[in-house]
């Protein structure tokens, strides 16, 4: 059974600085990997898409990685602000089925 | 439409009601899914819809729980008599195609139950 972890729970940074956001699974046979951001009380924006035969993907300030073999994915985000202040989620997409396996999210609070 | 639309945003009901949250896809999205995320915790698969394939109802909790999906678009949630627990905010979601596509979320029903 596919189990998604996300490390930290929690995190409060200073503006400015760059941070990384931990997410690992524990079977590989994933079709992709999405990590999206939710607002409080919101729904969830998805931010990036990895298919599993990717190594990467960016857009903007934030960068996603992919390690299938390893079961890890890492979102960096460059030169946080506080409207970066949010939950992320990464959820894994599987090759035997279409469901999304969710993480618990890591709430982001950047200080101004 | 621009996105993925639920309705009510918020609703409250009595215990023992039933009750209807409403999903409106992203056109020519043939995927959609519904997930459950209670306070505090991640987020739950419900169901999911694929074209004209049989809805796949594995996270549905109880058989109070059932979806619709009339015409591959508009999908209906629907709880009947209402428990506490059912408390929890319900996303929908679609997608263009199979698992290895981009899913969007909608906004999500806040669904209380008193």
């Amino acid at each position: 059974k596919q189990e998604v972890t996300q490390i930290p729970a929690a995190l409060s940074v200073p503006e400015g600085e760059n941070l990384v956001l931990n997410c690992s699974f524990t079977d590989s046979a994933i079709y992709n990997l999405q990590w999206f951001r939710q607002d409080p009380g919101k729904g969830l924006t998805s931010l990036l898409l990895i298919q599993s035969s990717q190594r990467e993907q960016t857009s903007g300030r934030l960068n996603a990685s992919l390690d299938k073999s390893s079961g890890r994915s890492t979102l960096y985000i460059a030169a946080s602000q506080p409207g970066d202040s949010a939950t992320y989620l990464c959820a894994v997409g599987m090759d035997s089925s279409y469901k999304l396996i969710f993480g618990s999210g890591t709430r982001l609070l950047v200080r101004p | 439409g621009a996105g993925v639309s639920q309705s009510p945003s918020n609703k409250v009901t009595e215990k023992g009601k039933d009750v209807e949250l409403r999903c409106d896809p992203i056109s020519g999205h043939t995927a959609l899914y519904w997930y459950r995320q209670s306070l505090g915790q991640g987020l739950e698969f419900l169901i999911y819809f694929q074209g004209n394939s049989a809805p796949d109802k594995s996270g549905l909790p109880s058989d109070r729980f059932s979806a619709e999906r009339t015409g591959g678009s508009v999908s209906t949630l629907t709880i009947q008599r209402t428990q506490q627990e059912d408390s929890a905010v319900y996303l929908c979601a679609s997608s263009s195609g199979w698992g290895d596509t981009e899913a969007f979320f909608g906004q999500g029903t806040r669904l209380t139950v008193v």
